[in-house]
């Protein structure tokens, strides 16, 4: 129980354009997801909260017009970074929040790849 | 503010043997959870086990126990009988129970040596 799903693992993208990322609750509800950074060899960075009907809660020094966040129903958010740039270039991992409390009310999609070239 | 400190960038371990991974966190939440996760090189974050502020004992799944000393605002994760499988990169985290942001320390890499 309490899976997440992520899509897609691993994309290249050209600079300039635009990659969305799906995270999607497969057997419950989630009406708070969260979005995270990773840079090879250091830590998640929370970037976003995302509630389902309403917007994003974006941490100190994110873009929230770079990194667009839709929570449009209680299974889906998706992250779409606009316009990438080579240092956008990172892993991208999303969680969802379980209110049944497995996982102590938090799993992990298996995260995105993401390349600018 | 939260914080959580790993201050161990690297260990190593020679397989069967144990090994403690240090970690310790700063909170003003009067209750929070404490959590390790495991993140292999494929990047998934695999939860191994929760230690909630109020538990009067130690948590322990498996092979994996968590060392709380509450006092000290340590939550060391020691990992019992190695196995070469659990060469990854570990992470303690920590959630308050009034918010539902979770934040990460910085991560410490474990090698198990055959």
């Amino acid at each position: 129980g309490a899976v997440v799903s992520q899509h897609p693992s691993r994309v290249i993208c050209k600079s300039g354009t635009s990659v969305k990322i799906e995270c999607r609750s497969l057997d419950f509800q989630a009406t708070t997801m969260f979005w995270y950074r990773q840079f090879p060899k250091q830590s998640l960075m929370l970037m976003a909260t995302s509630n389902e009907g309403s917007k994003a809660t974006y941490e100190q020094g994110v873009e929230k017009d770079k990194f667009l966040i839709n929570h449009a129903s209680l299974t889906l958010s998706t992250l779409t970074v606009t316009s990438a740039h080579p240092e956008d270039s990172s892993f991208y991992i999303c969680s969802a929040r379980d209110l049944a409390e497995r996982n102590y009310g938090y799993t992990f999609g298996s995260g995105t790849r993401l390349t600018v070239v | 503010a939260q914080k959580i400190t790993q201050t161990q960038p690297g260990m190593f371990v020679q397989e069967k043997e144990a090994v403690t991974l240090d970690c310790t966190y700063d909170t003003s939440d009067p209750s929070y959870g404490l959590f390790w996760y495991k993140q292999p090189s494929s990047g998934e974050m695999i939860f191994l086990i929760y230690q909630g502020s109020y538990d009067q004992q130690n948590a322990t799944e498996g092979r994996y126990s968590l060392n709380f000393q509450k006092a000290r605002k340590s939550a060391n994760l020691v990992i019992s009988a190695s196995q070469l499988g659990d060469s990854a990169m570990y992470f303690c985290a920590m959630r308050g129970l009034r918010g539902f942001k979770t934040i990460f320390g910085a991560g410490t890499r474990l090698f198990v040596k055959a």
